[in-house]
């Protein structure tokens, strides 16, 4: 089945205490983002992936660190977590960049303390 | 940059149609998108506009007008599963993705 993966689904952790949160999609999408979803704000996009070895900044990257070493995973990592960073995260990806449906992952519920 | 505008809310009845208006600014186009998405659930996509005109799939509808930065949604026939948010998108010439706020529909018996 297609799909985006995303784990932990949920998670509760203290502020400081580095975290990754992955993701892995099985359609050889070329690109690939994530998004931090917080009510009233909508969907932000942290970084996104343009393809192996190429990462560029969203419009929050602040606190936020990406790798994209192979074409299925593009994993985030929250080096020093803060509360700010409590957030609903999506992983997302699509054939290309110029091309249309961009497809979700569950989600990620994340809650820094 | 990018800025996208979508109202907060809109109240409709079943069976009654709905068009939920998107404006944008950006400094390159690359594509309009509309999603929906439930509570705590991950969005699905609805539609893909990147030239002008008017695209139709079932009961829904997206209209594009790229000189006018203007895009709508229309929900036809509605029913109650069709209450939920509904996301307007512009991604940049550069794979950059903007979503707007979101707008709520609530439908009414």
């Amino acid at each position: 089945e297609a799909q985006v993966t995303q784990n932990p689904r949920y998670l509760i952790t203290v502020t400081g205490k580095k975290l990754t949160v992955t993701c892995s999609q099985n359609m050889n999408h070329e690109y690939m983002s994530w998004y931090r979803q917080d009510p009233g704000l909508g969907l932000r996009q942290i970084y996104y992936s343009m393809n192996v070895e190429v990462t560029d900044k969203g419009d929050v990257p602040e606190g936020y660190k990406v790798s994209r070493k192979e074409k299925r995973n593009f994993p985030l990592i929250l080096e020093s977590p803060s509360p700010n960073q409590t957030s609903l995260y999506f992983c997302a990806s699509s054939l290309g960049t110029n091309t249309g449906e961009l497809f979700f992952g569950e989600g990620s519920r994340l809650t820094v303390l | 940059g990018q800025n996208i505008d979508q109202p907060t809310e809109m109240t409709a009845t079943e069976g009654a149609i709905v068009q939920i208006n998107c404006t944008y600014q950006t400094s390159g186009f690359n594509g309009l998108f509309w999603y929906q998405q439930h509570a705590g659930e991950a969005p699905t996509f609805l539609s893909y506009n990147v030239l002008d005109g008017l695209e139709e799939k079932g009961r829904f509808s997206s209209f594009l007008s790229r000189s006018k930065g203007y895009s709508y949604l229309l929900l036809k026939e509605l029913q109650m599963k069709d209450s939920a948010s509904y996301l307007c998108a512009v991604r940049s010439a550069r794979g950059k993705l903007q979503f707007g706020a979101g707008t709520q529909v609530v439908v009414t018996p």
